[in-house]
């Protein structure tokens, strides 16, 4: 089955703590993204990579970081500067360019700092 | 800036009824527009996508309409069920597969 993986799917950190995110795809898509959803805040753009080895910005990237080594793999790290880590994170991929680029999304990570 | 609208932010129905969701967004230089489908603690279902140069698409019982020099569309919903029951987000495209999301419409639909 072609999809998108993202583990764990609930996650707990203690304050000061450096914590990653999985995601894996298997659709050969080249690009991926992170988004975090708040309740009432609809989803927020994180990071996004077009392509291995590559990424940019997002709208809320301060306190995260990422790489991209792989095609297939994209994890997020929320780092103790992250003052309020504390949401639902979803991990998304598509293909590059075109445009016929549709979205499809993982199952999400919830994170919550102690 | 792109900003997405999705109003009211919950609508209740009974089962059986039609129904329409809508979204309104800023800016019209859009690649293509995409409604999805939230389940409580779950991740995002695609419905349907609608490409800038079109005007709507069918799938099942969903059609989503796309009106881009206006900054509009609407998901119908025909013959409502009790598991349609979910939140519905809308989304547009702009420059590097890029999507704005609106906030979500949180859907229930009374047996």
């Amino acid at each position: 089955d072609g999809g998108i993986t993202q583990s764990p799917k609930y996650l707990f950190r203690k304050e000061g703590q450096n914590v990653t995110l999985s995601c894996e795809q298997n659709l050969n898509h080249d690009a991926m993204y992170w988004y975090r959803q708040d309740p009432g805040q609809g989803l927020r753009l994180i990071y996004y990579s077009q392509i291995v080895n590559d990424f940019q910005k997002g709208d809320i990237a301060e306190g995260y970081s990422v790489s991209r080594e792989k095609k297939e793999s994209f994890p997020l790290t929320v780092t103790s500067a992250q003052k309020n880590p504390t949401a639902f994170y979803l991990c998304a991929s598509t293909t590059a360019g075109g445009l016929y680029n549709e979205q499809f999304f993982g199952p999400g990570t919830r994170l919550t700092v102690l | 800036k792109q900003e997405v609208t999705q109003i009211p932010a919950a609508l209740s129905v009974p089962e059986g009824e039609n129904l329409v969701l809508n979204c309104s967004f800023t800016d019209s230089a859009i690649y293509n527009l995409q409604w999805f489908r939230q389940d409580p603690g779950k991740g995002l279902t695609s419905l349907l996508l609608i490409q800038s140069s079109q005007r709507e698409q069918t799938s099942g019982r969903l059609n989503a309409s796309l009106d881009k020099s206006s900054g509009r569309s609407t998901l119908y919903i025909a013959a409502s069920q009790p598991g349609d029951s979910a939140t519905y987000l809308c989304a547009v495209a702009g420059a590097n597969s890029k999507l704005t999301f609106g906030k979500g419409i949180t859907l229930s639909v009374r047996p």
